[in-house]
């Protein structure tokens, strides 16, 4: 089975542009979140879907960061404008049923902003 | 509110050393707990879980375990391999509240050969 598909794995922006990373979660599964990684700060959830429903978009994300999910296999996340500090690994994480615990990781989609 | 805090931020070991990675935990409900790992490159996956206190989960050589009465749980491996260096996360899911699974903030493990 395909995992989690996780595309750019690179991104590179200019600050105050649009970038948005994409997501296909691995096929059948119920739940997708989106993580924000850094060395400072972790793990930080952004954005939680259950059955392509947001149930969470993380508080304090919700000013320039906005996920969707168009169909239950494709997910997308947008900051707009980037700013320097949104430097960081973006994940995607899909998990088979709701509120095991039990997510599977994408690989990632690196951003830098310039 | 919930947390979980992981204090080692790195480890630094040689070949077949003794790995205890601990974590404590604070929350209200009954919690189920987690260990994620992290290689380099990669998204962190799931190593184990560990829904009862006192229980042990284990996986690949590595055993995990949580002490209700002092609302902490470790991970520990008897003789680790240079492989085995990555970064370790410890979770919490607290099925009397929310769904959302809370991460510890990592521990590097590094293995010399």
């Amino acid at each position: 089975d395909a995992g989690v598909t996780q595309t750019p794995r690179h991104e590179v922006a200019e600050k105050g542009q649009t970038i948005i990373l994409k997501c296909e979660p691995v096929s059948g599964h119920n739940d997708l979140f989106w993580y924000r990684q850094t060395k400072i700060q972790g793990l930080e959830l952004l954005s939680y879907f259950r059955s392509k429903s947001l149930m969470e978009d993380g508080g304090a994300f919700k000013d320039r960061f906005k996920a969707e999910m168009l169909n239950s296999s494709f997910s997308t996340l947008k900051i707009q404008p980037t700013e320097p500090k949104d430097s960081a690994v973006y994940l995607c994480a899909s998990s088979p049923t709701t509120n095991t615990g039990q997510l599977y990781f994408g690989e990632g989609s690196k951003l830098t902003v310039l | 509110g919930d947390s979980v805090i992981q204090m080692q931020g790195q480890v630094t070991l040689s070949e077949n050393d003794f790995l205890f990675i601990n974590c404590t935990y604070s929350t209200t409900g009954y919690p189920t707990l987690f260990w994620y790992v992290q290689y380099s490159g990669e998204g962190p996956q799931l190593l184990l879980q560990v829904t009862t206190a006192n229980n042990k989960g284990s996986s690949r050589g590595f055993e995990a375990t949580y002490d209700k009465g002092t609302t902490s749980f470790h991970l520990q491996k008897t003789s680790v391999q240079e492989i085995d260096s990555a970064v370790y996360y410890c979770a919490m899911r607290d099925y009397s509240g929310s769904w959302q699974l809370i991460f510890g903030s990592g521990t590097q493990l590094t293995v010399m050969p």
